[in-house]
């Protein structure tokens, strides 16, 4: 077990609709990274968040949006959904130690299914 | 061109044996490199994080870097069959954004 909690494990919607997923981070880490992994892309970065303010945007559509809280939960939106964003959504914390530098953690994802 | 390439396999190996995995990218900035494991509709748990060139060394998991070919491998000694999983390199340069490989699925056979 990671520390980093993930919601819902699963999500089955329609083409067109909007989801949130939840990521709560393990506890002290700043960061909050999210992922998709799809069977074609594999393991893609999308966004990453620290302390609330946003670090860097990888392959990130337009329609999904992401925001982390004060409380460092952070929350993935994606909206208009299309049958390829069917993947699993990983969130992942971090922690920078010493010359180790930075780890990530990944939470157990969620599964989208759009039908 | 990606900018980590790696063999998806699949691999299969008996048990006992060693388990070779490797990756090569394209970008120089890379410095620090990692293998993570992932087994079936689970996250990637993070094995082994080398900075720069050389070898580490953890119990039956050895990395490699080579940043002058751009070459990074994984041994895993002693197989078991608990080490069937799908393994991932990743890398980062100096920005945190991972990149990863496509992941080589193995299997050890009992």
């Amino acid at each position: 077990d990671s520390g980093v909690t993930q919601t819902p494990k699963h999500l089955i919607t329609a083409t067109g609709q909007r989801v949130t997923l939840r990521c709560s981070p393990r506890s002290g880490d700043l960061s909050v990274y999210w992922y998709q992994q799809s069977l074609d892309q594999g393991l893609q970065f999308l966004i990453h968040y620290y302390n609330g303010e946003e670090r860097a945007k990888g392959n990130i559509l337009e329609r999904f949006s992401a925001q982390q809280f004060p409380d460092l939960h952070s929350e993935l939106n994606l909206s208009s959904l299309e049958l390829g964003d069917s993947a699993l959504y990983f969130c992942a914390s971090s922690v920078v130690s010493g010359r180790r530098g930075e780890t990530q953690y990944f939470g157990p994802g969620t599964r989208l299914l759009v039908l | 061109q990606k900018e980590v390439e790696q063999d998806p396999g699949p691999l299969s190996v008996p048990e006992g044996a060693i388990v070779s995995l490797n990756c090569t990218y394209s970008n120089s900035a890379f410095q620090y490199f990692m293998w993570y494991r992932q087994y079936s509709r689970k996250g990637p748990e993070l094995l082994m994080y080398t900075y720069s060139s050389g070898n580490k060394e953890d119990g039956r998991f050895t990395a490699q870097v080579d940043k002058s070919s751009k070459y990074i491998s994984l041994f895993i000694r002693d197989s078991q069959p608990s080490d069937s999983a799908t393994y991932l390199c990743a890398m980062r340069g100096s920005d945190y954004k991972l990149s990863f490989g496509a992941g080589t699925t193995v299997t050890v056979r009992a």
